[in-house]
């Protein structure tokens, strides 16, 4: 089993559609978790993190912690073509002293049509 | 702020050759990663680094090298291209916090062939 889950998609929408994307994990240590974004061929970059469980609200996302359940979400609303991404959840240990290794799903693909 | 960047952006290697990957950063971040992202795979921890002089293994290290002799760089080596090799390589680069450094930024990356 893989320490973290994440559909692939593609996930199809269409323009002013809400998005839920998802990832479960296995690992009870994890404390913090991220939301990156990445464009066709770029590099990824954080859209949003959270700390321990609970919601975090940024403009048209919103990400979503339940660790009683391994859960995370990222909500999308009123999407946009330019919000046509992989989106891919990443999660870290809290570790002083020492760099936070980041365990990434494998991304699930959006697509936002007109 | 350039950010993180990184050089080539392509490069197609014969099995067997050696290349260096670049990866510079101008935010004065002491921590730097190498990964490397293969399709439907996510991406794989290479190396790290916590300070220049420092390095230690990630989940993917075989077949890599690296250093880190500046805050700024940390180039990564491949040494006798494999095939295994093929894949898209991502550096970031991120600043301590206390109790984690979740926040890491992200070069553009290099798309190496190995055939």
């Amino acid at each position: 089993q893989k320490e973290v889950e994440q559909d692939p998609g593609p996930l199809s929408v269409p323009e002013g559609a809400i998005v839920s994307l998802n990832c479960t994990y296995s690992n009870s240590a994890f404390q913090y978790f991220m939301w990156y974004r990445q464009y066709s061929r770029k590099g990824p970059e954080l859209l949003m993190y959270t700390y321990s469980s609970g919601n975090k609200e940024d403009g048209r996302f919103t990400a979503q912690v339940d660790k009683s359940s391994k859960y995370i979400s990222l909500f999308i609303r009123d999407s946009q073509p330019s919000d046509s991404a992989t989106y891919l959840c990443a999660m870290s240990t809290p570790n002083t002293g020492t760099a936070s290794k980041l365990t990434f799903g494998t991304g699930t693909r959006l697509q936002v049509t007109l | 702020n350039a950010g993180v960047t990184q050089t080539p952006k392509f490069r197609i290697l014969k099995i067997g050759q050696s290349m260096t990957l670049q990866c510079t950063q101008d935010m004065n971040h002491n921590y730097m990663y190498w990964y490397r992202q293969d399709p439907g795979m996510g991406l794989k921890l290479i190396y790290y680094s916590v300070g220049a002089g420092i390095t230690d293994k990630g989940e993917v290290p075989n077949g890599y090298n690296v250093s880190r002799s500046t805050t700024e760089d940390f180039p990564l080596r491949l040494e006798l291209a494999a095939p295994s090799q093929t894949s898209v390589y991502f550096c970031a680069s991120s600043f301590h916090r206390g109790a984690g450094s979740y926040e890491q930024y992200f070069g553009p990356g290099t798309r190496l062939t190995v055939t």
